[in-house]
């Protein structure tokens, strides 16, 4: 049973299009994360999300968005795609606690045409 | 703010070689630190953790100690196989109340037969 699964694994796009990837946990952890790694495998945090608070990297365009219908989901909208968002898009999950370590998802990876 | 530094790579090694990949960190407080590793392909998954100062963590033969007096969490091996061959990613959080794990820029690992 896979604990942090994202869809698609790959997607290719044209410029300008909308898209979504999703992610779903069955962990039953309260906190879910969006990560981008790039060609250099730097991972960059975009968005922290539990059933109480979003925090957002301000870095992060708002053509990216977050959208959480329960617990167990977090998917990843992005709009007006560019050749920039190219990268491999991560989900992770982790329960409170300072101690626990996060789960991560296969990866999506997105490329932008 | 909270900050990993890793060696950079490649790491390039025979097989049956000693590994150490070097990492030190920028935070607040008492961070939970972290070695996590990627195979080509999929996504980030956990090797050891240590949650306070001479915690030693360990896992597969690798090996990393917490040492709060020189903010280092450095990874170790006594004999490396092809099968290590990845990227490893050291990590923290719990820094100053963030739960938002904060990665280093990653290290490859290449191991020749």
């Amino acid at each position: 049973d896979t604990a942090v699964s994202q869809t698609p694994k790959y997607l290719v796009t044209q410029m300008g299009n909308d898209k979504s990837i999703k992610c779903e946990q069955n962990l039953g952890h309260d906190t879910m994360y969006w990560y981008k790694q790039d060609s250099k495998k730097f991972l960059k945090i975009m968005f922290s999300y539990n059933n109480k608070e979003l925090i957002i990297n301000e870095t992060v365009p708002n053509r990216f968005s977050p959208k959480s219908p329960d617990k167990a989901h977090l998917n990843l909208h992005i709009n007006s795609l560019e050749l920039g968002d190219s990268a491999v898009y991560f989900c992770a999950s982790r329960r409170d606690g300072v101690n626990a370590e996060a789960f991560f998802g296969q990866g999506t990876r997105l490329t932008v045409v | 703010g909270d900050s990993v530094t890793q060696m950079e790579g490649p790491v390039t090694l025979s097989e049956e070689a000693f590994l150490t990949i070097n990492c030190t960190y920028t935070a607040t407080g008492y961070p939970s630190l972290f070695w996590y590793v990627q195979y080509p392909g999929e996504g980030l998954q956990l090797l050891l953790k240590a949650t306070k100062a001479d915690d030693k963590g360990s896992n597969k033969g690798f090996e990393a100690t917490y040492r709060k007096e020189t903010t280092s969490f450095h990874l170790e091996k006594g004999s490396v196989q092809v099968s290590d061959s990845a990227v490893y990613f050291c990590a923290l959080s719990g820094s100053g109340g963030s739960y938002i794990p904060t990665f280093g820029r990653g290290t490859s690992l290449i191991v020749h037969p």
